[in-house]
């Protein structure tokens, strides 16, 4: 069964600065990959995904994801955070067979410092 | 602009009654899932369906909640009855063939059991 771990459930950064979510996922089959990003008292929306192809994919607001077959992680990043960034960020895994569960990560809060 | 629905947002209800929470899916959408969303286990799936066909519903307690799609325009969730371990989110997500697409959610509705 495909199960994700997100290290750290709060980061904290500076305006401008780097932007590091860490996810780490377990598949028996090739995995599609994906970010989430939840607003206070909204639902969740995509920022980006993984499916095939260029392991390096990019979503919105300037996120980017890459994802590491041999480290079995799909790391969120973004060069220069905003204070509109600060938000909860889910990391979602869906095996390519069986019943294609979709199963989220427990979250990582982002905090945008001044 | 197409959406997930979900009504009521909002639900204060006392120990032992009923509560029925409903989602529309986004037209054409053929998987439906539900979530619920604590501070303690993060995003649970409950239940889902594709097809109006249930797929999976091994997260849901069995003894009080149940999932239903009577038609391809309206998912419920059921709990009978009610206890105060129920407080949540519980978020409705809707899919085409949620293999590799993105999975699109509601607002969800705040469930609070006093």
């Amino acid at each position: 069964a495909q199960s994700v771990t997100q290290l750290g459930s709060h980061v904290s950064v500076s305006e401008g600065a780097l932007v590091l979510l860490r996810c780490n996922y377990s598949s028996s089959v090739p995995p599609y990959l994906f970010w989430y990003v939840q607003y206070p008292n909204q639902g969740l929306q995509l920022l980006l995904k993984y499916t095939t192809g260029a392991t390096l994919v990019k979503g919105i607001n300037g996120f980017e994801a890459e994802f590491k077959k041999s480290e079995t992680s799909f790391h969120l990043t973004k060069p220069s955070a905003h204070m509109s960034d600060a938000a909860e960020y889910f990391c979602a895994v869906s095996e390519a067979s069986g019943t294609y569960k979709y199963i989220f990560g427990t979250g990582t809060r982002l905090k945008v410092l001044a | 602009d197409a959406r997930v629905t979900q009504t009521p947002r909002h639900k204060v209800t006392e120990m032992g009654q009923e509560v029925t929470m409903r989602c529309q899916p986004i037209l054409g959408h053929n998987t439906v899932f539900w979530y619920r969303q604590t501070m303690m286990q993060g995003l649970e799936l409950l239940a889902y369906f594709r097809n109006r066909a249930p797929l999976d519903d091994s997260g849901m307690p069995k003894d009080r909640f149940s999932a239903e799609m009577p038609d391809a325009t309206l998912a419920t969730l059921k709990i009978q009855p009610s206890e105060p371990r129920d407080s949540a989110v519980y978020f409705c997500a809707s899919g085409l063939n949620l293999i590799n697409t993105e999975a699109f959610f509601g607002q969800g509705t705040r469930l609070t059991v006093v």
